[in-house]
């Protein structure tokens, strides 16, 4: 079965270090980018970044960037923050982006279960 | 690139017809997904490229529009139907709209 399996939940204290991870099965993990996503408690989406597992390419949203870094081989991508905040607290989705070279369409057509992060003193 | 969904929430009944829309803050041509979110559960694609259906998403679900107008329809709502929708602009990078909580009436 083709999915994208997430480490489990965590729970942080603020300043504290974290790398999720976001493991690849049943395709050829290198074929398509990896997306972040956050979603914050009852909130919406948003688009972090994504990285390339072919060739380790990232391309950071301006708004993380700095904040967390994206990392990936063979099989797997990373998340890592090295000094969270309580605000970092949200579910992170990592998913999958196909990209159609004939017209340049791109969309995510797969998610992992979601990480939950929660920074608490 | 911003992306503004309206309306922010909706009551419908089963049966009813519901239209979404996203607005994009420039043009995006047809680059343009839409995704639906069940509460406690991951997203789940839709529609890509703006009206082309996801294989094994069922054919109620149709998207249209180009440019900067998009229209997330659903022919007859039905239960599992009740969920939030996003539109996502893959045109550069990546942007979500503040997503559409579709509930019962």
């Amino acid at each position: 079965e083709v999915q994208l399996v997430q480490s489990g939940a965590e729970i942080k204290k603020p300043g504290e270090s974290l790398k999720i991870s976001c493991a690849g099965l049943g395709y050829t993990f290198s074929d398509k980018w990896i997306v972040w996503v956050r979603q914050m408690a009852g909130k919406g989406l948003e688009w972090m970044g994504m990285v390339n597992p072919a060739d380790f390419d990232i391309r950071y949203s301006p708004s993380f960037r700095g904040q967390v870094t994206m990392s990936a081989d063979e099989s797997t991508a990373y998340l890592q923050w090295i000094s969270l905040k309580a605000s970092d607290t949200a579910i992170y989705y990592c998913a999958r982006r196909v990209f159609s070279d004939y017209d340049r369409h791109n969309w995510i057509d797969l998610w992992g279960q979601g990480t939950l992060v929660t920074v608490s003193s | 690139i911003q992306m503004t969904q309206s309306p922010s929430s909706l009551s419908a009944s089963v049966g009813d017809r519901v239209a979404i829309t996203c607005r994009a803050s420039e043009t995006i041509d047809t680059y343009l997904n839409w995704y639906q979110q069940r509460p406690g559960e991951a997203p789940k694609l839709l529609i890509f490229a703006a009206s082309h259906l996801q294989d094994g998403v069922p054919s109620r679900f149709s998207g249209s529009g180009s440019g900067t107008d998009f229209t997330l329809t659903i022919s007859s709502l039905q239960l599992e139907d009740f969920a939030t929708y996003y539109c996502q602009q893959s045109y550069s990078s990546g942007t979500f709209g503040q997503g559409t909580k579709v509930d019962i009436k």
